[in-house]
């Protein structure tokens, strides 16, 4: 079974700052992988997603992701945050490969950008 | 383009009352999925739709929930009678299938039981 553990339920950074939200995950095929952002109530919007092309993952807003099939990780990263980052992101693994699989997700990382 | 869209918003019920949820998807998604999501949690998944079939409900609590995608675009979610345990926010989300499985959420129904 598919499982994704997300490494920090609260991460805080300043503005300008690296931001790194870390995912590690679990899967016994080949994954396909998921970076989601959720702002104050709204539903969940598709960061980026992996689906076993090229490692390093570009998404929206600046992000991206590599994933490491060595270390079962599929790291999140923005080399510099800006204050309308701060919101809930999700790591998320599809439990079929190359199907429509159902997605299993993390339990969140909460990002505050400090001024 | 419209995207998925929700309604109600919020709702607030006193327990052991119904309830119900609707989700418009996006035009042309044949995939329509449920999530509930508790406070400072991931979404779980409820039940998901191919078309009007559902084809994965194994974690539906079908002693009090009941869905249907009568005609396979709208759905509606009920509750009934609700526990104060269902307080949470359930989002609807669709695809259009195949491999890359990018699924597009809702807004969600944040429901308070009393």
């Amino acid at each position: 079974a598919q499982s994704v553990t997300q490494l920090g339920s609260h991460v805080s950074v300043s503005e300008g700052a690296l931001v790194l939200l870390r995912c590690n995950y679990s899967s016994s095929v080949p994954p396909y992988l998921f970076w989601y952002v959720q702002y104050p109530n709204q539903g969940l919007q598709l960061l980026l997603k992996y689906t076993s092309a090229a490692t390093l993952v570009k998404g929206i807003n600046g992000f991206e992701a590599e994933f490491k099939k060595s270390e079962t990780s599929f790291h999140l990263t923005k080399p510099s945050a800006h204050m309308s980052d701060a919101a809930e992101y999700f790591c998320a693994v599809s439990d079929l490969a190359g199907s429509q699989g159902n997605l299993i997700f993390g339990k969140g990382t909460k990002l505050s950008v400090k001024p | 383009e419209a995207g998925v869209v929700q309604s109600p918003r919020y709702k607030i019920i006193e327990k052991k009352q119904p309830v119900a949820f609707w989700c418009n998807p996006i035009s042309g998604h044949n995939t329509l999925y449920w999530y509930l999501q508790n406070l400072g949690q991931g979404p779980e998944l409820l039940i998901r739709y191919e078309n009007e079939e559902a084809v994965d409900d194994s974690q539906l609590p079908k002693d009090r929930f009941s869905a249907e995608r009568l005609k396979g675009v709208d759905s509606t979610l009920k509750i009934q009678p609700a526990e104060l345990g269902d307080s949470a926010v359930y989002l609807c989300a669709s695809s259009a299938g195949g491999k890359n499985n990018e699924q597009f959420f809702g807004p969600g129904t944040r429901l308070t039981v009393l």
